[in-house]
Order: structure tokens, then sequence, then C-alpha cells
């Protein structure tokens, strides 16, 4: 399988708790992309990278939030005290780079539920 | 607010009827990605338009980008219960980040 790569599917925590989620891109994709997505509603934009430099961080991203990209090749993104609000899909995507378009393809992503 | 809007935001058809979505915004997209998603499993990119006035086949499926790329239409022919789910439209500007309609959820009934 060469697409993009989820870990965990599923994840139950208790509030307060730290929980990290992995994303193996597509092997020759050097931009990585974070979303979120709550029931209802589309993908929103948390993060992305290029190879391992963070080149744009949303809003939405609080304190609580980083992500990573060591070797510009997998990447993690770690939620610490979690709260109920950040129950959600969490959505990785990869892409190669190309200065006209994006052409992102997505993991199955990870299904975080804080208790 | 949604920088990119869809509509309708639920449709429910008969197996066999014909259906239009469309994305609308006030930006220009340097491109346009049409992306349908199953409950929960992660989007699946359809088509990438690039080109105003494009027009991409896909199947029963007709991609529309607008001549201005600031608007896009999905058109499906002759819908089948497998064409359930929630499809999204999402723009893009200079090879950088995606953003996301809150997609348009359909239901075909046989």
């Amino acid at each position: 399988d060469t697409g993009v790569s989820q870990d965990p599917r599923h994840k139950i925590t208790k509030r307060g708790q730290n929980v990290t989620f992995r994303c193996d891109p597509i092997s020759e994709h050097n931009r990585l992309y974070w979303y979120r997505q709550t029931l209802g509603q589309g993908p929103e934009f948390l993060t992305y990278f290029q190879n391992e430099a963070q080149l744009e961080k949303s809003r939405l991203l609080s304190d609580r939030f980083s992500a990573e990209r060591p070797k510009g090749s997998f990447s993690t993104l770690e939620i610490q005290r979690t709260e109920q609000g950040d129950s959600a899909m969490y959505l990785c995507a990869s892409s190669p780079f190309r200065q006209v378009y994006t052409e992102a393809f997505f993991g199955q992503g990870t299904r975080l539920t804080v208790v | 607010t949604q920088l990119l809007e869809q509509s309708p935001q639920f449709l429910s058809i008969q197996e066999g009827e014909n259906l239009t979505v469309y994305c609308n915004s006030s930006s220009v997209f340097s491109s346009l990605q049409w992306y349908r998603q199953e409950p929960g499993e992660g989007p699946v990119l359809l088509v990438t338009v690039v080109t105003g006035g494009e027009v991409k086949k896909l199947k029963r499926l007709t991609f529309q980008f607008g001549d201005a790329r600031k608007d896009s239409s999905l058109h499906i022919t002759a819908a089948q219960p497998g064409d359930t789910g929630l499809y999204l439209c999402a723009g893009g500007r200079d090879g950088n980040k995606l953003v996301f309609g809150a997609g348009t959820i359909l239901r075909v009934k046989s």
C-alpha cells in the first residue's frame, strides 16, 4: 500500500491526557498537511510542512498542539492536556510540491474521542 | 465563515436521478479539487481542475471549473446507491494549503 498511512485509527482518552498521532505520507511527497474535521463540517487546516520545515500554522492550533516532521518523512501531531472539544477526526494528507497547484491525498484519519 | 460555500448541504434522491452540486467563492483559486468521503474514512480525491472553464468527466461524474476560477460544479448522471457520501470541494492557491467547503451530503436511495 503506497497511500498515506495514519496511526492509530481510533483513540479514546481521558480529559487531561496527552495523545500523539503519527502520519506516514506517500514516499515521494515532500508536503504534509494536518487537518481536523468535526461532524457535519469540511476539514479545517491545522498546519503543513515542506520537507522538515513547518511553513504555516492555523490559529486553530493552540499552544496545546504541536506537530513535527523531524526528517522530512513521517510526522507526529501531539495534543497535550486534551479537552472534550478536541474530539474530532484528525486527517493527514501529503502532496508533491507544485508551484501552481496543490493536489493532496488523504489518509484514513485518526478518530479522537476525549471522555 | 466558509471561504467556499457548497450547496445544497444535503440531497436525498432516488436511484437513476441526476443531480448537481455547487461550490462557490468570492475568491479566485489556482486549482479546485473535489473529494468524496465515506463515514469514518478520509476524503478520496476525485478530480483536480486548474484552468478556467475546464470540464472533466469521470464516468458518470462531470466536473466544471468556472471561467473566473471562483466556482465549480459537480454533476452526477443516473445516480447509484454507491454514489452516497459526503462531497467536498477544496480550493488551493499557488501550491499552498487547501481550504474546504462544508460539504454536500448525498444519499441515493434504491
